[in-house]
């Protein structure tokens, strides 16, 4: 079954800084990649989308890259917030009879602080 | 942006009972809904596939006996766990897409359902 690393539980920065965040899967070859965030007692928040012909995709402060070589997506937040802090999660897209399944990380809880 | 809503947010019940989860779009039509399930510090667990009008599609190890999974309708599917445990304790997020009026691949997760089996 498909394995998703998420580099590490918890990433603290100070405000202003770039916050990198890793995610690394095997056994898989999705069609696409998502990074969601979540609060603590909350549902998940869309936050991008990437299909596998995509190297990088942009949305305000957040970059988010895709490797299908390397099997890694790199998610970035630039000029970083308090506001930030938050778990985000990295979530694998299924292809043909699991078209539209998403397949999770843990998730790296991030802490931007002042 | 579309709204997934999950009824009740929080749910405390004695071992054995069952306890009914509710799922509903509010502004758009799912032609499919999600059901998840979050143990602290882990990772969102898919438990199965739910398209309207047919059958639920369980993940491997997940009971189909155990959680019951309807989708009547396009904007409501429901979580039943039967026979609650102790061990089924844990949150329920449940997600719908809209593949008519957004990105076909975009997941709208609801709020979240926390049960606690005493």
């Amino acid at each position: 079954s498909q394995k998703i690393e998420q580099n590490s539980e918890a990433l603290n920065i100070q405000e202003g800084k770039t916050a990198t965040l890793t995610c690394n899967y095997t056994n898989y070859s999705p069609a696409y990649l998502q990074w969601y965030r979540q609060d603590p007692g909350r549902g998940p928040v869309f936050l991008l989308l990437i299909r596998e012909n995509e190297k990088e995709k942009r949305k305000e402060r957040l970059k988010v890259t895709f490797d299908t070589t390397l099997k890694q997506s790199l998610f970035h937040i630039t000029a970083s917030q308090p506001a930030d802090s938050a778990t985000y999660l990295c979530a694998l897209g299924g292809r043909g009879s699991t078209l539209g399944r998403l397949y999770f990380g843990r998730g790296t809880q991030l802490t931007v602080w002042p | 942006g579309a709204v997934v809503s999950q009824h009740p947010s929080r749910v405390i019940c004695k071992s054995g009972t069952s306890v009914k989860i509710e799922c509903r779009s509010l502004d758009f039509q799912a032609t499919t809904m999600f059901w998840y399930r979050q143990f602290p510090k882990q990772s969102l667990m898919l438990m199965a596939t739910s398209n309207e009008g047919s059958k639920a599609t369980y993940e491997q190890g997940v009971e189909k006996d155990k959680f019951l999974i309807n989708h009547a309708s396009l904007t409501l599917s429901t979580l039943t766990v039967t026979s609650a445990h102790p061990e089924d304790s844990s949150f329920y997020i449940c997600s719908a897409r809209d593949g008519i009026t957004s990105d076909y691949n975009e997941q709208f997760f609801g709020p979240g359902t926390r049960l606690t089996v005493l």
